[in-house]
C-alpha cells in the first residue's frame, strides 16, 4: 500500500537549518508530483512547496521563497526539504504529500504522518 | 495567490443531522476544488476532488457541489466518526500555488 514516512524534524534555533526527508513506497515515485505542506500549531494548512515528477519544476510559497529548497531522488524514492534561515513562524508539523492530477491541476491524495519542526532559542 | 474562505469556522451539530460547509474562492477556479477531513493529531484525508467527485472509499453521505467561486460540502446524516475539521483546497491553474481554506471545525452539540 502507499506509504509516506517523514523524518528529520526537531528543535532548531532561529537562523538555523534543518533537512526533512520523506521515504515513499507503494507506488512509482517518479510518476508523481510531490509536495510539502505544513500546519502551524492550532492553524490551518499551507502548501509550502511542490516539485514535478522529474524535478525540473519547483514552486514555493512566498513565505519560504529563498529559504527553503525542495528536491527529490527518484532512484531512492525520496523527497527532501532543505530549510535554511529558519524563523519562529516556521514552527509547524510538516507533511509530505503525493500530488495527483496533471496539467498543473493537483490535489493531494496521500499524506505522511508528519514531522514536527520547532524553531526556538 | 487565490484566497479561499470557509464558513462557518465552527459548526455544532448532532449525530443524524445534515450539515453544509461553504468555501468561497477569491476568483473563479472552475471545478478545481478538493475537500479534506482532519482529525486531531492525524494527517488530512482526501474526501472529494474536482468539486464533486468522491474519493474511493469515502462514504456516500459526503457530497460536494459548486463551481466558479462558491462550493459546498454536505454531510447528509452525521455519524460519530465525522466530527473533525474540514478544509477546502483550490488547485486551479490560475494560481501556481495551491491554497487551503482556514478550516471548519465540526463539533458535537
Amino acid at each position: 500500500q502507499v506509504q509516506l514516512v517523514e523524518s528529520g524534524g526537531g528543535l532548531v534555533k532561529p537562523g538555523g537549518s534543518q533537512r526533512l526527508s520523506c521515504a515513499v513506497s507503494g507506488f512509482t515515485f517518479g510518476d508523481y508530483y510531490m509536495s510539502w505542506i505544513r500546519q502551524a500549531p492550532g492553524k490551518g494548512l499551507e502548501c509550502v512547496s511542490y516539485i514535478s515528477n522529474i524535478g525540473n519544476t519547483r514552486y514555493y510559497a512566498d513565505s519560504v521563497k529563498g529559504r527553503f529548497t525542495i528536491s527529490r531522488d527518484n532512484s531512492e524514492n525520496s523527497l527532501f526539504l532543505q530549510m535554511d534561515s529558519l524563523r519562529a513562524d516556521d514552527t509547524a508539523v510538516y507533511y509530505c504529500a503525493r500530488a495527483y492530477g496533471d496539467h498543473g491541476l493537483y490535489y493531494f491524495d496521500f499524506w505522511g504522518q508528519g514531522t514536527q519542526v520547532t524553531v526556538s532559542s | 495567490d487565490i484566497q479561499m474562505t470557509q464558513s462557518p469556522s465552527t459548526l455544532s451539530a448532532s449525530v443524524g443531522d445534515r450539515v453544509t460547509i461553504t468555501c468561497r474562492a477569491s476568483q473563479s477556479i472552475d471545478i478545481w476544488l478538493a475537500w479534506y477531513q482532519q482529525k486531531p493529531g492525524r494527517a488530512p484525508k482526501l474526501l472529494i476532488y474536482k468539486a464533486s467527485s468522491l474519493e474511493y472509499g469515502v462514504p456516500s453521505r459526503f457530497r460536494g457541489s459548486g463551481s466558479g467561486t462558491e462550493f459546498t460540502l454536505t454531510i447528509s446524516s452525521l455519524q460519530p466518526d465525522d466530527f473533525a475539521t474540514y478544509y477546502c483546497q483550490q488547485y486551479s491553474t490560475y494560481s501556481p500555488m495551491y491554497t487551503f481554506g482556514q478550516g471548519t471545525k465540526l463539533e458535537i452539540k
